[in-house]
């Protein structure tokens, strides 16, 4: 099964926003509301900050939103900072046998 | 406080094995499912198995399938991850994750343990 779709990078200035996007399928992103971000600084583990499309852990600033429509999902960020600058993947739940399945990452630059 | 701790990494021969493992603190292990996801060098997140509470249901990617197996002791509040027949693919930084109890996300990762396979 291929990964999601996901641009491989994005840029903005700072208190700018952005919007990342992930495409899939009816299968996956379309069918369930089981999509979910993670932020990834260099040398670091993934951290959540948007899951079930568009809730946010506690801790995680409200900066961050995410929104679903058809097949596609977005993160939103917003009032962009330089601490923002990092990888975003997306993951969703499947219905094929993997269960679940990333996007190939987008490399966000704060210019 | 919630800590996942992977060891287990090292350099290994291509179709050699190796045995990962992930030492969990801080929540009742026995109640969470749990995942390891990799990362190759350079590249992007890729899941690589799942195993329920209980550890009576495991899932496998396809890449690994037949190849990985996935296991936990709720015992010693522990997750393993048994590869064989190792590929120079299957280089990667490999986390442990929890699963949320409610939702589908991972909510606490570890900090990785890097895979080597190469000759």
């Amino acid at each position: 099964q291929s990964a999601l779709t996901q641009p491989a990078s994005v840029s903005g200035s700072p208190g700018q926003s952005i919007t990342i996007s992930c495409t899939g399928t009816t299968t996956d992103v379309g069918g369930y509301n089981y999509v979910s971000w993670y932020q990834q600084h260099p040398g670091k583990a993934p951290q959540v900050i948007i899951y079930d499309v568009s809730d946010r852990p506690s801790g995680i600033s409200d900066r961050f939103s995410g929104s679903k429509s058809g097949n596609t999902a977005s993160l939103t960020i917003s009032g962009l900072q330089a601490e923002d600058e990092a990888d975003y993947y997306c993951t969703s739940y499947t219905s094929s046998g993997t269960l679940a399945i990333f996007g190939g990452g987008t490399k966000l630059t704060v210019l | 406080e919630v800590q996942l701790v992977e060891s287990g990494g090292g350099l290994v021969q291509p179709g050699g094995s190796l045995r990962l493992s992930c030492a969990a603190s801080g929540f009742t292990f026995s109640s969470y499912s749990m995942k390891w996801v990799r990362q190759a060098p350079g590249k992007g997140l890729e899941w690589v198995s799942y195993i329920t509470s209980s550890g009576s249901n495991m899932y496998y990617a396809d890449s690994v399938k037949g190849r990985f197996t996935i296991s936990r002791d709720n015992a010693k509040n522990s997750l393993y991850l048994q590869m064989s027949s190792l590929r120079a693919e299957d280089t990667a930084v490999y986390y442990c994750a929890r699963k949320d109890s409610s939702g589908w996300h991972l909510d606490y990762w570890g900090r990785g343990t890097l895979v080597t396979v190469s000759s």
